[in-house]
């Protein structure tokens, strides 16, 4: 079975452009989390949607925005591009709504931004 | 507020016992996880543990589990040169997210 997969692999785009990341969830997962991890780092939450609604949000500006498709593929954007957003952008996808206590999540490998 | 610690570097000799360190600071955290990642990778589930367990054991890996303490350690048996990676210890978030510390880097020496 395929697991979380994020397009593109690598992006390069110039400072107050805009970006759109893709993700697709395991098959059967309804839920996916955006995470963005700068170098040296953990992981930062972003957002989170399940059954297409946001269901939880990290502390991020509202240049990041995202959404959930019915397929359960989820965009995350990124508008007005700063330096400080190179980062890796990460996706998430679990199998139970984001209220159950024992919320495991797998990654896919990340989309590397790089803004110049 | 929710916070997650851990050390930055750890270094080993193949063949040893590798220790992680993670304090954590949101006792309600009903489950802890520890997630490695490669170099210009994602991440990967290694282990989790449910908050009213002490100890558990799979394969290489033991997860110890203090919660008087908010103390978690992953031990890591026979520790080998594929097992340098970055390791991340990360509590259950209050929206159903991830809080992860910083990572610890393993470097295993053969």
């Amino acid at each position: 079975d395929a697991g979380v997969t994020q397009s593109p692999t690598h992006l390069i785009k110039t400072r107050g452009q805009q970006v759109t990341l893709r993700c697709s969830p395991i098959s059967g997962h309804k839920s996916v989390s955006w995470y963005q991890q700068v170098l040296g780092q953990g992981p930062q939450f972003i957002f989170q949607y399940y059954e297409k609604e946001e269901r939880g949000r990290g502390n991020f500006p509202d240049r990041f925005s995202a959404r959930q498709f019915p397929n359960y593929s989820s965009e995350l954007n990124v508008n007005a591009l700063l330096l400080g957003d190179s980062a890796l952008y990460l996706c998430a996808s679990s199998f139970v709504p984001p209220s159950a206590g024992r919320n495991i999540q797998y990654f896919g490998a990340g989309t590397r931004l790089s803004v110049l | 507020g929710e916070d997650v610690e851990q050390s930055l570097f750890l270094s080993v000799r193949e063949g040893d016992s590798s220790v992680i360190n993670c304090t954590y600071t949101d006792s309600s955290s009903t489950y802890l996880y520890w997630y490695k990642q490669e170099p210009g990778a994602g991440l990967q589930l290694l282990t989790y543990i449910f908050s009213n367990m002490d100890m558990k054991q799979d394969q290489r890996l033991t997860v110890l589990l203090n919660k008087k303490d908010k103390h978690l350690s992953l031990r890591i048996a026979d520790t080998q040169t594929g097992d340098s990676a970055i390791y991340f210890c990360a509590e259950g978030g209050s929206q159903g997210n991830l809080i992860f510390g910083k990572g610890t880097k393993l470097s295993v020496k053969p």
